[in-house]
């Protein structure tokens, strides 16, 4: 069944503001979390992952942010372009098996 | 670059019909997927392979099976479609232990 969900399904943010996007798990054997990014037409692509026993991990203006208490994942985007517009997913991994969720899609206002 | 190739993008069939979706891989990934995306639902894994002739069901493998008969390629196989199978289908393919996996375009099946 579905072990991996986010927050909200829509998220509309300015130009130049921050995003935060927000996903709930409830597998805590998984060994990595991960964002991806789909763009409209395309298949996913990888953003960033943290393994399990991180709590913070940053990449080119994105940081992801692992909350184990209360199973709590988050990626936050600096500075939003246009072209960070997509849906967002959370996947995370267990042994070979990469499960997804939802999908947040985020639409950046001019 | 990675390559992962669907045969087809767009597939219109009729209900009952046997469906074979194609996906090959480029980069000898030993991990293939096979999900499908519908609105509101995200991805769902249907199956995933980790080797040459082995497969694993996912989460929703009812009305599916797969094949892998060689490393670069992995068959998604609907046995008899039906109207709740019209959905986007995406193959995967990954490194071993590796959690960036690689996309195809999708294939949008509509069966009628």
């Amino acid at each position: 069944g579905e072990s991996v969900g986010l927050h909200l399904p829509t998220l509309s943010v300015q130009e130049g503001d921050n995003s935060i996007i927000n996903c709930a798990y409830s597998n805590s054997a998984s060994d990595y979390f991960i964002w991806y990014k789909q763009e409209s037409g395309k298949g996913p692509q990888f953003i960033i992952d943290i393994r399990s026993n991180m709590d913070k991990r940053q990449g080119q203006r994105v940081t992801v942010l692992l909350n184990k208490t209360v199973k709590h994942l988050s990626l936050q985007i600096a500075a939003t372009q246009p072209g960070d517009s997509a849906v967002y997913f959370c996947a995370e991994k267990g042994d070979y098996k990469l499960s997804f969720g939802a999908g947040t899609t985020v639409t950046v206002r001019a | 670059d990675v390559k992962v190739t669907q045969s087809s993008r767009y597939l219109v069939k009729r209900t009952g019909e046997k469906v074979f979706l194609e996906c090959v891989q480029d980069m000898d990934h030993e991990n293939m997927f096979w999900y499908r995306q519908d609105p509101g639902l995200g991805l769902r894994l249907i199956y995933f392979s980790y080797d040459v002739k082995m497969k694993e069901k996912g989460d929703i493998p009812e009305g599916y099976s797969v094949s892998r008969e060689k490393k670069e390629r992995f068959s998604l196989i609907l046995e008899s479609a039906s109207t709740n199978q019209t959905s986007m289908y995406l193959c995967a393919s990954s490194i071993q232990g590796n959690t960036e996996a690689f996309f195809g375009q999708g294939t949008r099946l509509t069966v009628v």
